[in-house]
C-alpha cells in the first residue's frame, strides 16, 4: 500500500496566480479529509468528503478556496486567486471510518 | 467546539530521560488519538484511547485518558534521539469516536533530544 499521495510536495507561486494541490486516498478509504497546518493556527480541517460527496465545509476559509472529488481515487484542493497568507502545509487524509492515514503534505509559499 | 490544549509546547530532554506530555479537552473526549510529525514530513499514527482509565503502550512511549476523559498524557520512557518531533493529540467532536467528521488538533508538542 502506497499510503496517501499528495502532489506536489512543494508549491512556491506568486500572489494572485491559481494553485491546485492533489491527493490520492488510500484504496477502500471512504472519507477524505483536508487540513491546513501553520504555526499559528496549529492543524485545522477545512473540508471532508464522505464517498466522494462534501459532507462539512465549514473550515474553508474564504471562498478563494474549494474542493473537489470527482471519484474515490482522486481528490483536489484549490485556491484562486491565491494570497501570501494562505502559505502553510496543506495535508490530506483517508479514512476508511475509523482512524486517520495522513499524506506527507504540501507546503505552499505564496509570495 | 472542543478544543485542545496542549502541554508544554516545547520540551528539551537529555537522551534516556523520561518525559510527559499533557493534552487537555474543553470537552469529554470520545476518541483521543496521538499522532507523531517528523519535521516536513505528515503525521504518523501512534495510538487511539476511548475508555476512560485505558492506558495502551507501543515501544517506549504510553498513553493514557484520565477517568473523567478530559485529559490525556503521554508519556515517553528512556527518551532517544528518534523520539524527537512533534506531538498531536487529536479529538472526536462527536459520540462515535471513530473520527469519521474529522479530528480538532491540539497545537502540538515540539521535542527536542539532546544526546
Amino acid at each position: 500500500d502506497a499510503g496517501v499521495i499528495q502532489s506536489p510536495r512543494h508549491e512556491v507561486t506568486e500572489m494572485g496566480q491559481e494553485v491546485t494541490l492533489r491527493c490520492k486516498p488510500i484504496s477502500g478509504h471512504n472519507s477524505l479529509f483536508w487540513y491546513r497546518q501553520t504555526m499559528m493556527r496549529g492543524l485545522e480541517l477545512l473540508i471532508y468528503f464522505n464517498n466522494n460527496v462534501p459532507i462539512d465545509d465549514s473550515g474553508m476559509p474564504e471562498d478563494r478556496f474549494s474542493a473537489k472529488m470527482p471519484n474515490a481515487s482522486f481528490s483536489t484542493l484549490k485556491i484562486q486567486p491565491s494570497e501570501p497568507r494562505d502559505s502553510a502545509v496543506y495535508f490530506c487524509a483517508s479514512s476508511p471510518n475509523y482512524g486517520y492515514t495522513f499524506g506527507s503534505g504540501t507546503r505552499l509559499t505564496v509570495v | 467546539s472542543q478544543e485542545l490544549e496542549q502541554s508544554p509546547q516545547s520540551l528539551i530532554v537529555q537522551e534516556g530521560k523520561n518525559l510527559t506530555i499533557n493534552c487537555t479537552s474543553s470537552k469529554t473526549l470520545y476518541g483521543l488519538y496521538w499522532y507523531k510529525q517528523k519535521y516536513g514530513e505528515g503525521l504518523i499514527f501512534l495510538m487511539m484511547l476511548q475508555k476512560g482509565g485505558e492506558e495502551k503502550s507501543h515501544e517506549k512511549i504510553t498513553a493514557k485518558l484520565d477517568e473523567k476523559k478530559q485529559q490525556s498524557s503521554l508519556h515517553i520512557t528512556a527518551s532517544q534521539p528518534s523520539h524527537a518531533g512533534i506531538y498531536l493529540c487529536g479529538a472526536d467532536p462527536t459520540y462515535s469516536g471513530g473520527g469519521a467528521d474529522g479530528l480538532t488538533f491540539g497545537k502540538g508538542t515540539h521535542l527536542i533530544i539532546q544526546p
